[in-house]
């Protein structure tokens, strides 16, 4: 299988601390994408990075990418209850393979 | 409003009935695939288009069929469905597999 693997498999902060998530990947990429998903509903694009750019940001979100390292971290800042929610990372060309996920709940 | 829609959205069958959920997308995405979502396991690709009469395997294709005779369907078979599939299913579309996926609400499907 080429499903990534994402760690930590949970997290739990309080709310206004950072949270990072990483996810690493197995093949060479033209693009990583990141998603969120609240409790079984369908996911949510939240950004993608191409595979020369090394960093991205999108509100409260950064995210990095280490093409050499084949992996990717995705911090939420300033974090908000209604950041409580499943992320996964996806990347492929053609066959889609996403990551593991990670459980972030943030308490308030 | 650009959406991807499913249905049914839940379903419980008996083992070897043959079912049919539906996908359809109004966007003219080219783009389109089924997942499956499974505790622990996270989503995984079951098949994909890549335009209409064009489909390929995903990670996980055993038991499933599909086909693509319009852009805008792209339903999913389970000719025998069994226990194991048992799971939560997802359709997504993109106008090219490099871009952002549009995920269905998924449906939730058990066999018993």
């Amino acid at each position: 299988s080429q499903q990534g693997e994402e760690d930590p498999q949970a997290l739990s902060i309080q709310e206004g601390e950072n949270a990072t998530m990483n996810c690493s990947y197995k093949t060479s990429i033209n693009n990583l994408q990141w998603y969120r998903q609240n409790s079984g509903r369908g996911l949510v694009h939240l950004i993608l990075i191409r595979s020369n750019e090394r960093e991205k940001h999108s509100g409260r979100l950064r995210v990095t990418l280490d093409t050499s390292k084949k992996s990717s971290s995705l911090l939420i800042t300033a974090s908000r209850a209604a950041d409580t929610a499943s992320y996964f990372c996806l990347q492929g060309n053609e066959k889609l393979t996403f990551g593991t996920g990670t459980r972030l709940t943030i308490i308030p | 409003e650009a959406q991807v829609t499913q249905n049914p959205r839940y379903l419980i069958t008996v083992t070897g009935k043959k079912l049919t959920v539906t996908c359809s997308q109004n966007m003219n995405h080219e783009y389109m695939s089924w997942y499956r979502q499974d505790p622990g396991l996270g989503l995984r690709q079951i098949y994909y288009s890549m335009n209409v009469e064009v489909t390929d395997k995903g990670d996980v294709p055993e038991g499933y069929k599909v086909s693509r005779k319009e852009k805008r369907n792209f339903p999913l078979i389970l000719e025998s469905p069994s226990p194991n599939q048992t799971s939560l299913y997802f359709c997504a579309s993109s106008p090219g597999t490099v871009g952002e996926q549009y995920f269905g609400p998924g449906t939730r499907l058990t066999v018993t």
